[in-house]
């Protein structure tokens, strides 16, 4: 069985400071991880994922998320938010086995004030 | 490379009514996935076809939902009757194999039970 737990479901930042928006998640078996952003109306579109290779891993605009084995998470993160960052964004995973469906977590919603 | 199209973009019925989602994933993608998407919720697998074959549909209702794939292209997702809790944003996917990273969301039919 897998599991994602997104620890916020709402994250307020300022326009040009650090995004972190955290995860941790539960797979039977080495898992793929990734980071999915939703802006209103909109589909779901990528920003990164991780499927075994480098533990830090980078994404498009700018993000990006380190695998930790050790702590089960799968943290997103992002040095200076902009107001275009503001969305949903879902934790994701897969376990490698099985059917390889995909486990959203609940989303977290980022907040960007100028 | 064209998207997933799906099609009604939103559709508002009375309770005990049926309805009716349709997917064109993206040519060759050979696995085909329906979400489910709660307001405020991330996305719940419904049923993952593998050509016109369904791989998992563990998690959908089959007492009032069901799904076709025919041809393995385009795909059908029907509820019938509707319920209010049935309110909800229906996604549909695609992807290359079942093992690929090359996951593709449309963006979404908006279900509105009333």
């Amino acid at each position: 069985a897998q599991s994602v737990t997104q620890l916020d479901s709402h994250v307020s930042v300022s326009e040009g400071t650090p995004v972190l928006l955290r995860c941790n998640y539960s797979s039977s078996y080495s898992p793929s991880l990734f980071w999915y952003v939703q802006h209103p109306n909109k589909g779901l579109q990528l920003l990164l994922k991780y499927t075994s290779a480098a533990t830090l891993v980078k994404g498009i605009n700018g993000f990006e998320a380190e695998f930790k084995k050790s702590e089960t998470s799968f943290h997103l993160t992002k040095p200076s938010a902009h107001m275009s960052d503001a969305a949903e964004y879902f934790c994701v995973v897969r376990d490698n086995s099985g059917y390889s469906t995909l486990t959203f977590g609940k989303g977290t919603m980022l907040l960007v004030s100028p | 490379e064209a998207g997933v199209a799906q099609s009604p973009r939103y559709k508002i019925i009375e309770k005990r009514q049926s309805v009716a989602f349709w997917c064109n994933p993206i040519s060759g993608h050979a696995t085909l996935y329906w979400y489910q998407q709660i307001l405020g919720q991330g996305p719940k697998l419904l049923i993952q076809f593998q050509n016109n074959g369904v791989v998992d549909d563990s998690q959908l209702p089959k007492d009032r939902f069901s799904a076709e794939r025919l041809k393995g292209v385009d795909s059908t997702l029907k509820i019938q009757p509707a319920k209010l809790e049935d309110s909800a944003v229906y996604l549909c996917a695609s992807s290359p194999t079942r093992g690929s990273y090359g996951y593709t969301f449309g963006s979404g039919t908006r279900l509105t039970v009333v």
